[in-house]
């Protein structure tokens, strides 16, 4: 089954303490996409990724990296966590073309205390 | 610059009943357009998609969106709500010449019994 796979899919964690939420793909996409989910404001962009070792920032990179060392994996890293960073982040890929839709993984719930 | 406004945050429909749910976008090129269904504590799905073909265009679950360049809109109907469409709409443009999609701030639809 084609999909995006994300772990965990809920966390909680303290302030200040590093983790990374992993993703993964199995339809060979080039393109990548963190994003995260806050009420009132859609989906916002993270960062993004055109190809293997192509990273970019997105619109909200504050606070976060990413690295993309083989074409299946695209893990989110907060380095130093903060309460602002609590949000809903979901993992997207599609083909390297803009008429192809996303698809994208189940969601991360992210609570930062 | 590329923008997308869904005009209403809540919609609230009896079951049996027409759905409409308004998308505006602002776009320099001919966009590509999409709407994406979110059902709670799930991942978002693609519902349909416009990309230059026929503006009239179908998605999944008797859903679909005509594309009106003169109106700048993608409205998204369905001629009958179903308990089950009870779930957040999300409008996306795709910006020109970029990888990057803009999301709306989605549309909460409500179907009662």
């Amino acid at each position: 089954e084609a999909q995006v796979t994300q772990n965990p899919r809920y966390l909680i964690t303290v302030t200040g303490k590093k983790l990374t939420v992993t993703c993964s793909q199995n339809m060979n996409h080039e393109y990548m996409s963190w994003y995260r989910q806050d009420p009132g404001l859609g989906l916002r962009q993270i960062y993004y990724s055109m190809n293997v070792e192509v990273t970019d920032k997105g619109d909200v990179p504050e606070g976060y990296k990413v690295s993309r060392k083989e074409k299946r994996n695209f893990p989110l890293i907060l380095e130093s966590p903060s309460p602002n960073q609590t949000s809903l982040y979901f993992c997207a890929s599609r083909s390297n073309s803009e008429n192809y839709g996303y698809t994208f993984g189940s969601g991360t719930r992210l609570t930062v205390v | 610059a590329q923008s997308v406004t869904q005009l209403d945050s809540h919609v609230s429909v009896s079951e049996g009943t027409p759905v409409l749910l308004r998308c505006n976008y602002s776009s320099s090129y001919s966009p590509s357009l999409f709407w994406y269904v979110q059902h709670p504590n799930k991942g978002l799905q693609l519902l349909l998609k416009y990309t230059s073909a026929a503006t009239l265009v179908k998605g999944i679950n008797g859903f679909e969106a005509e594309f009106k360049k003169s109106e700048t809109s993608f409205h998204l109907t369905k001629p009958s709500a179903h308990m089950s469409d009870a779930a957040e709409y999300f409008c996306v443009v795709s910006v020109a010449g970029t990888y990057k999609y803009i999301f709306g701030t989605g549309t909460r639809l409500k179907v009662l019994a």
